[in-house]
């Protein structure tokens, strides 16, 4: 059984800019969840995504926004990237509203 | 408004002594806490979960217990070992399947 992923591990954006992070959800795993955590905070939900449809959405602005897939991978994608967007963005996986499994995250750094 | 509060914010201790982190939650609609370890710059990892129907749950060294009308959580763990040394963190779940955590507590267990 194949755990959660997530591509790339690292990377260093420039302000203004637009990132797209993703997520290979577990095997059997029809919902994808995100969230942001920025340096010594706990993370917090941006949104989740199943069945390939918006299912939840946490209190961030527009230009945070995703994808699911058939196969239930999905995207994060953020645009206009500001500073403060600097984190480490975790996806998780899971079978409808049962428990959610964590990828390794993504760091990203705007500079 | 959902909110998770843990307490201490850091701690440290001397190896092998018995310790307590709490985390307290304002909604009673809780559907199950769940506590998650997370080494620096790493993903989650999930240590316990309890239904919100449950008291307490147990894995080895480790004791999660619930108490719904006080909206408390406590995490024990017994015999702390140098490898407990992490950040610690708690969250409920409610309706769709929306974590929210709390800031975590850092544990460094010192030799």
């Amino acid at each position: 059984e194949t755990g959660v992923t997530q591509s790339p591990t690292h990377l260093i954006k420039t302000r203004g800019q637009q990132v797209t992070l993703r997520c290979s959800s577990q095997s059997g795993h029809n919902t994808v969840s995100w969230y942001q955590q920025a340096l010594g905070q706990g993370p917090q939900f941006i949104f989740q995504y199943y069945r390939e449809e918006e299912n939840g959405r946490g209190n961030f602005p527009p230009r945070f926004s995703g994808l699911q897939f058939p196969n239930y991978s999905s995207e994060l994608n953020v645009n206009a990237l500001e500073l403060d967007d600097s984190a480490l963005y975790l996806c998780a996986s899971s079978w409808a509203s049962d428990q959610q499994y964590f990828g390794p995250g993504t760091r990203l750094t705007v500079t | 408004k959902q909110e998770v509060t843990q307490i201490p914010a850091a701690l440290s201790v001397p190896e092998g002594e018995n310790l307590v982190l709490n985390c307290s939650f304002t909604d009673s609609a809780i559907y199950n806490l769940q506590w998650f370890r997370q080494d620096p710059g790493k993903g989650l990892t999930s240590l316990l979960l309890i239904q919100s129907s449950q008291r307490e749950q147990t894995s080895g060294r480790l004791n999660a217990s619930l108490d719904k009308s006080s909206g408390r959580s406590t995490l024990y763990i017994a015999a702390s070992q140098p490898g407990d040394s992490a950040t610690y963190l708690c969250a409920e779940k409610t309706s769709y399947g929306k974590l929210t955590f709390g800031q975590g507590t850092i544990l460094t267990v010192h030799p």
